[in-house]
């Protein structure tokens, strides 16, 4: 079946750091990749997505580029700021059926 | 605004109780979703809807219920079978073929706490 693995947090890091989180998949064929953002006290919301290989997803100062070859979804941004303090969790959806498989969540905290 | 609404937002039963979360939407979508999210293990569907008066098991399903009546509502009913309940649960809702998007739109969770 479809499994997402991200690394595990917390992630700690000082503003304006570069930060990288780890997400591998595992599907049939071509699946679409997701990232989604859970801030405090809220519910998820879709960060930025790449529906097929070599496309790069940006939001918000983030990106992620789809690789088939190494089956990942890695999430990157530049400088991150206070205000990125959240949980970060990698999807897919592959196939009929409307669903999406989440991986652990990593939880990344910025300090000022 | 549009969005989905989930009740209440604390909620705490006795061992044996069943209860019941709310969970509204008006964006008009067609599908509706329940995840459980425990800490470090993600989110887990429960149960899922494509239309109004059908819905399918996710991949937790044992101990839950789920009712479609209407469109814009999706209650879910935590029984006493349901062995470990406490945790947050959240409520998702999306467009009928949401493959290509992959935009599942949330509540704000219900947290839920057996005594």
């Amino acid at each position: 079946g479809n499994s997402v693995t991200q690394m595990e947090g917390p992630v700690t890091l000082s503003e304006e750091a570069f930060l990288t989180i780890n997400c591998t998949y595992t599907a049939t064929g071509y699946p679409s990749l997701f990232w989604y953002v859970q801030y405090p006290g809220e519910g998820l919301q879709l960060l930025l997505k790449a529906t097929k290989a070599d496309d790069k997803g940006s939001n918000k100062g983030f990106e992620a580029t789809y690789r088939k070859e190494t089956t990942s979804f890695h999430l990157e941004k530049g400088s991150v700021q206070v205000s990125d303090s959240a949980v970060y969790f990698c999807a897919l959806t592959r196939g009929a059926g409307n669903k999406l498989t989440f991986g652990g969540g990593t939880r990344v905290l910025v300090k000022p | 605004d549009g969005g989905i609404t989930q009740s209440p937002k604390y909620l705490f039963r006795k061992e044996g109780q069943n209860v019941t979360l709310s969970c509204e939407q008006n964006l008009n979508h067609d599908a509706m979703y329940w995840y459980r999210q425990d800490p470090g293990q993600g989110l887990r569907l429960i149960y899922y809807s494509q239309i109004v008066n059908d819905f399918q098991k996710g991949d937790i399903a044992e101990g839950y219920s789920v009712s479609r009546e209407k469109k814009e509502s999706f209650p879910l009913t935590v029984t006493s079978a349901q062995k470990n309940p406490t945790a947050f649960y959240l409520c998702a809702s999306s467009i009928a073929e949401f493959a290509n998007t992959g935009e599942l739109f949330f509540g704000e969770g219900s947290r839920l706490t057996v005594l």
